[in-house]
């Protein structure tokens, strides 16, 4: 199995430019998280998807931030305009959930953003 | 929501020494997880471990769910252990979420 996997590995952008970044969860699972990586607030989850239906995005930053997941097998995470402030490591992240079942996440390798 | 704390915070290890490190949480939960992000940013799956025992070469974990707390054992150390070791929960009642604990930077010298 490839795993999670996740482009650009890294992003270098101005601000106010549009970012978008893409997740392929592995095959089978049918979760789907976008978790954020910064200094301060260490590893925060943005929003995940189950069966490809948003269920909790609360964790997304403000309305600058939106995401999608079109089918089972792509997810992307798009920030426009982007902001300095918005610079860290974007993690993506899969996993199965059945009924009562909890199964363990599998990460991406992440997308390193820089934006000046 | 869900508290998640780890210790110690940091800790510098000579090769070969052993080590434990803790994680409390303060709530039940569905689902634990031990990570261990290596100098290159990576998040590696150590161990899925809700409850009970596991043992994957020189790391075990235990987890007393009924006490809130979990326990990652390394025993043995090797440089390339050095990293940040992260404990992540799914609580009740929080769909499938993890919420990550500070984690532990470990740092071993040859």
């Amino acid at each position: 199995d490839a795993g999670v996997i996740q482009s650009p590995r890294h992003e270098v952008t101005e601000m106010g430019q549009e970012v978008t970044l893409r997740c392929k969860p592995i095959s089978g699972h049918n979760s789907l998280f976008w978790y954020r990586q910064t200094m301060m607030r260490g590893l925060e989850l943005l929003i995940y998807f189950n069966n490809n239906v948003p269920i909790d995005d609360s964790g997304m930053p403000e309305d600058r931030f939106s995401a999608k997941m079109p089918n089972a097998s792509f997810s992307t995470l798009k920030i426009q305009p982007s902001e300095p402030r918005d610079s860290a490591v974007y993690f993506c992240a899969s996993s199965y959930r059945g009924a009562k079942i909890y199964n363990e996440q599998f990460f991406g390798p992440g997308t390193r953003l820089t934006v000046l | 929501g869900i508290q998640v704390e780890q210790s110690p915070p940091d800790l510098i290890l000579q090769e070969g020494a052993n080590s434990t490190l803790r994680c409390n949480f303060s709530d039940s939960v569905n689902n634990l997880q031990w990570f261990h992000q290596n100098p290159w940013g990576q998040l590696i799956n150590l161990f899925y471990i809700p409850s009970g025992t596991k043992q994957n070469g020189r790391l075990s974990a235990t987890t007393v769910a009924t006490e809130r707390y979990s326990l990652l054992y390394i025993s043995s150390s090797q440089t390339t252990d050095s990293g940040v070791y992260f404990c992540a929960v799914v609580a009740r009642n929080a769909g499938n979420m993890l919420t990550f604990g500070g984690g532990t930077r470990l740092m071993v010298k040859p």
